[in-house]
């Protein structure tokens, strides 16, 4: 099993929709959560964090299910500009090196 | 604040030839990582810097070296390129966060083909 594991995707969706990615975890140990965003050829951008009580900034709002090992992101009114890759990223349940796992990614098209 | 800064940004090696992928951030972070991402894939560790002096292998260390004299700089060596090493290559940085990771913010990218 991946320890980070992601929606394959793609996901194609018309301007204006919500769209719900989710991930996966295998290490119960995890503290740390993040969403990242990729453009194609692109360097990762940091998104947002993920914290426990779930958080929101704009359109895009995480959640967290500690017992589940599952993390979500649910963008709202989709946005061309929108499309791109979303890497779910989590640590490995250390924080003395600062090793984060990045998951594959799923990508989202945001079609006109 | 530049952030994380890599060069070059492309480069076209031979078989067999050497060359350093520098990396260097003004962040004054602690922590500098170095990814290779292979079309279509997800991003593999190949080492990994938790302070100036300290390096270790990340997944895929093989056909790489690393030194980290400076908390600034973390490059990256290929002593023989292989066709194996085409690759986009990134570095990132983070900070030490307490009990939780702090995110890692990278560079632009470099990117690699060996031909």
């Amino acid at each position: 099993r991946k320890e980070v594991e992601q929606d394959p995707g793609p996901f194609n969706v018309p301007e204006g929709a919500t769209v719900a990615f989710n991930c996966t975890y295998s290490n119960s140990a995890s503290q740390s959560f993040f969403w990242y965003r990729q453009d194609c050829r692109k360097e990762p951008k940091l998104l947002m964090s993920v914290y426990s009580s779930g958080n929101e900034d704009g359109r895009f709002t995480a959640q967290l299910n500690r017992a589940s090992q599952y993390i979500s992101l649910l963008i709202r009114d989709s946005k061309l500009s929108d499309s791109a890759t979303y890497l779910c990223v989590v640590n490995r349940g250390s924080s003395n090196t600062g090793k984060l796992i990045f998951g594959q990614g799923t990508t989202l098209q945001v079609k006109p | 604040n530049a952030g994380v800064t890599q060069t070059p940004k492309f480069r076209i090696l031979k078989i067999g030839q050497s060359m350093t992928l520098q990396c260097t951030q003004d962040m004054n972070h602690n922590y500098m990582y170095w990814y290779r991402q292979d079309p279509g894939m997800g991003l593999k560790l190949i080492y990994y810097s938790v302070g100036a002096g300290i390096t270790d292998k990340g997944e895929v260390p093989n056909g790489y070296n690393v030194s980290r004299s400076t908390t600034e700089d973390f490059p990256l060596r290929l002593e023989l390129a292989a066709p194996s090493q085409t690759s986009v290559y990134f570095c990132a940085s983070s900070s030490r966060g307490g009990s939780s990771n702090q995110p890692q913010h990278f560079g632009d990218g470099t990117r690699l083909s060996i031909l």
